[in-house]
């Protein structure tokens, strides 16, 4: 059972930032925010984690509330090969599993 | 970034027969391999966790006799699906965790077809 709700699907024009949110009201305090992608018929690829701050990387920015209740991710400059399911998930420190729910399918469209 | 590689990215074979599935971790060593199944449209799905040298843990509703998973070494985690049937074709995936670092890195897939 996800512990993450994520709309279905959404579309974002290219070279536009793709904000894509996710809730996660029953967060733990020991729980971190993963994001990981998946774009068709590949393995899922890392993109950022946080646990309360804002992070930033490479690929994209977390902006995580004060409550930790929701989570943004940003991509800031979104491009075709951007299109995929994105999965935001919720982690204890420590355990390794990772529970995939039906993610948010991100279509960038020229 | 760490990589994972899996062998073979595609097999089709016959129903009755077994096949055996390979993951590597190509520049680390990883203590802890999992295994994923999904199916078409649908989200990943944990199948078990291997340890190296250890007995997997299988998740629940997961058959252990029927896919068994062997952690000889710190690179490398074998999934076999003994007795295949048509209702196992599915996209199997392995993912590696890099020691004490919590990314997990995930291989690229084997697709599975039982005729």
């Amino acid at each position: 059972d996800a512990k993450t709700t994520q709309p279905p699907s959404m579309d974002c024009a290219e070279g536009r930032a793709a904000n894509l949110p996710c809730n996660h009201s029953t967060i733990s305090g020991n729980e971190y925010v993963y994001w990981y992608r998946q774009i068709h018929s590949q393995g899922p690829q890392y993109i950022i984690h946080g646990l309360k701050n804002n992070e930033t990387n490479e690929m994209a920015s977390l902006i995580i509330t004060e409550d930790r209740k929701s989570s943004t991710l940003i991509l800031p400059h979104a491009t075709l090969r951007d299109t995929a399911v994105y999965y935001c998930i919720v982690r204890v420190e420590g355990d390794y599993k990772l529970s995939f729910g039906a993610g948010t399918t991100v279509t960038v469209r020229a | 970034g760490a990589v994972v590689s899996q062998h073979p990215s595609w097999v089709i074979c016959k129903s009755g027969t077994s096949v055996k599935i390979e993951c590597r971790s190509l520049d680390f060593q990883a203590t802890t391999m999992f295994w994923y199944r999904q199916f078409p449209k649908q989200s990943l799905m944990l199948m078990a966790t291997s340890n190296e040298g250890s007995k997997a843990t299988y998740e629940q509703g997961v058959e252990k006799d029927k896919f068994l998973i062997n952690h000889a070494s710190l690179t490398l985690s074998t999934l076999t699906v003994t007795s295949a049937h048509p209702e196992d074709s599915s996209f199997y995936i392995c993912s590696a965790v890099q020691g004490a670092n919590h990314e997990q890195y995930f291989g690229p897939g084997t697709r599975l077809t039982v005729t």
